[in-house]
Parts: structure tokens; sequence; C-alpha cells
């Protein structure tokens, strides 16, 4: 089975900076998806990017980019520029080719303007 | 085009009763997944579902939880005889048929709070 672990239950980056989430993931597999979800306190789970396994380009979207370390299995989350907006739960997923999705434990980023 | 619509958004019940929670998924979609989420944690995985058929229920308690997704109509996730440890946020998500590269869509969850 899958695990995915996020090894900081809460950041806090200055508005306008930059911040890096960390995750790491076990697995046997070598063909696979990885994800961030963002959580605001709504509740709305939100994609905010993805990365799949075979390539080896770090996926960017806008002020978000990720940093895949394929060998290591690890996948962290950068964001640049930060916004108030940015404050949330934010969490790490795996999804394996049979469509399973396995999240981490979260990550609660806080913004101080 | 409709996201995944999630019913009711908020659910309130005794301990004893039963809690029947809806998903409706994305249209097009014909994959449904349901996770539940304790106050602080992630989402666990519970069940997943293709129409009139389940694929994984590896994370679904042996006792009181069952789901379907019937032919026609929503997937239906069911708590019989509720207890405090019930209360959590419950999401539905969905996805098309071969998982699709954009992970799944959620729907904004049911908060079932058990009293």
């Amino acid at each position: 089975a899958q695990t995915v672990t996020q090894s900081q239950p809460e950041m806090s980056v200055q508005e306008a900076e930059t911040v890096t989430l960390s995750c790491t993931y076990d697995t046997s597999e070598s063909d696979y998806y990885l994800f961030w979800y963002k959580q605001p306190p709504s509740r709305q789970m939100i994609l905010v990017i993805r990365q799949e396994a075979y390539k080896q380009q770090n996926a960017t979207e806008n002020r978000f980019s990720v940093n895949f370390q394929k060998a290591a299995k690890s996948f962290s989350l950068k964001i640049s520029d930060s916004q108030l907006g940015d404050a949330a739960m934010y969490f790490c997923a795996y999804r394996n080719a049979g469509n399973m999705l396995t999240f981490g434990g979260g990550t609660r980023l806080m913004v101080k303007p | 085009n409709a996201g995944v619509m999630q019913n009711p958004r908020h659910l309130v019940r005794r301990r004893g009763q039963e809690a029947r929670l809806r998903c409706s998924p994305m249209k097009g979609h014909s994959h449904v997944y349901w996770y539940r989420q304790l106050p602080e944690e992630g989402l666990k995985f519970m069940v997943y579902l293709q129409k009139e058929n389940i694929i994984d229920e590896s994370g679904m308690p042996k006792e009181r939880f069952s789901a379907e997704f019937p032919k026609e109509g929503p997937s239906i996730l069911r708590i019989q005889q509720v207890v405090r440890g019930d209360s959590a946020a419950y999401f539905c998500a969905s996805s098309p048929a071969w998982g699709g590269q954009d992970g799944y869509t959620f729907g904004s969850g049911t908060r079932l709070t058990v009293v």
C-alpha cells in the first residue's frame, strides 16, 4: 500500500514571500500521478497542481511549482509571491494506476500580512 | 456543467439513527469515491464504486457502513446506528473511467454531526 507523508503540520510565510511545503511518498510502482490540493475553510478540495511520474520536467501553474524527485520519492510544493488567499490546508496526494488516491495528513499554511 | 453535487451540506443525527449521504458525480464521470475527514486530519479513503459495482471497499468499516451507486440516481453512503465517532466531513469525488489526469473532482462535502 502507498503512504504519503507531510512532515510539516503548520507553515507560516510572509505575504509576497516564497514558501515550500514538503511531501514524501512510498511506492513500488513506476507509473503514477502526484497532486497538491488546497482546502480553504470552505472545505472545498481544490486541485492546485499535478505531476505525472513519467515526466522529468517539474510542473508549474502560475505561482505554484513543484520539485519532483522521483528517486527520492519527494514531491514538494513551492508557492511564490504568497498571497493572503493562499492560506489554507494543503494536501499532497498520490494516485496509482488503479485510480486509488491516497492523501497525506496535510500542512496548514498561514500567510502573514 | 455542474460539478460533483453532495447533499445535504450539513446533517445532524442522534446516536442510533441512520445517516444517508448523497453524491451525484460530475457529468460524464462513471466512477465515484467516498472519503472521510476527521477534524484536523487528511482525507481517508473509504470506498470506490462504479455503476452497480463496488470496486474497492477496503477503507470502509465492516459494520454499519454501506455504499451503493445504482444504475440510476446518485451514489449513497449509508451509516446505520450512528455513534459520536462517526462525526466527520464526508467527501465524494468522481472521475472518468480511465481516471483522468486531473485527479478527481471533489464535492463540497457533507458534515455529519452525531449528537
